[in-house]
């Protein structure tokens, strides 16, 4: 099957610092990514849409600024999170859309998420 | 009001028994249900998926939907160690519209 990888798995950051996280599609190309946010006991949550070579399309409530969305080509999105605080903890995962299957429903193909850890 | 609601868990059963794994949900105009599974510290892969009302079966798993009720189900028999996971339903109203997910429930198989 399609493989999503992201990068990295963990990471441990002070408060105010910016990090990034790299999504990665090895084996096929995805004009489409997907950025969730999942905290624990808790659903994922769609934070932004990314289209390649356009502007991300950001889900209501999720500060555009803050969470800053590239998807420069068509096999790499990158979410960076700007001057982290410990409430932006969480577990990310991306995802890239694979297309419609032949029942309707859409595929996506997930990577293995990020956890955020900010002090 | 959660447009998708699923018991977390934990559920803890023995190993060969049948597991029923459930969710609800609030918006009719969902038409597509899917089942996600999800290892600890991996993402989510899609499992099954039905459309509109009906049953699904593929191997040991089947999923079953009842539009009446808004009523999304996951049955899983012969259930083996292996299949310990958390389990995520979802549902979407079709083609390259918003998926939303419930909480997941946690599953695990004993020996």
């Amino acid at each position: 099957g399609a493989v999503v990888s992201q990068h990295p798995s963990r990471v441990i950051c002070k408060s105010g610092t910016s990090v990034k996280i790299e999504c990665r599609s090895l084996d096929f190309q995805a004009t489409t990514m997907f950025w969730y946010r999942q905290f624990p006991k808790q659903s994922l949550m769609l934070m932004a849409t990314s289209n390649e070579g356009s502007k991300a399309t950001y889900e209501q409530g999720v500060e555009k600024d803050k969470f800053l969305i590239n998807h420069a080509s068509l096999t790499l999105s990158t979410l960076t999170v700007t001057s982290a605080h410990p409430e932006d903890s969480s577990f990310y995962i991306c995802s890239a859309r694979m297309g419609v299957l032949a029942g309707g429903v859409e595929t996506q193909y997930f990577g293995p998420g990020t956890r955020l850890l900010v002090l | 009001q959660k447009e998708v609601e699923q018991d977390p868990g934990p559920l803890s059963v023995p190993e060969g028994a049948i597991v029923s794994l459930n969710c609800t949900y609030s918006n009719s105009a969902f038409q597509y249900f899917m089942w996600y599974r999800q290892y600890s510290r991996k993402g989510p892969e899609l499992l099954m998926y039905t459309y509109s009302s009906g049953n699904k079966e593929d191997g040991r798993f089947t999923a079953q939907v009842d539009k009446s009720s808004k009523y999304i189900s996951l049955f899983i028999r012969d259930s083996q160690p292996s299949d310990s996971a958390t389990y995520l339903c979802a549902s979407t109203v079709g083609g390259y519209q918003k998926v939303t997910f419930g909480t997941g429930t946690k599953l695990q198989v004993i020996p």
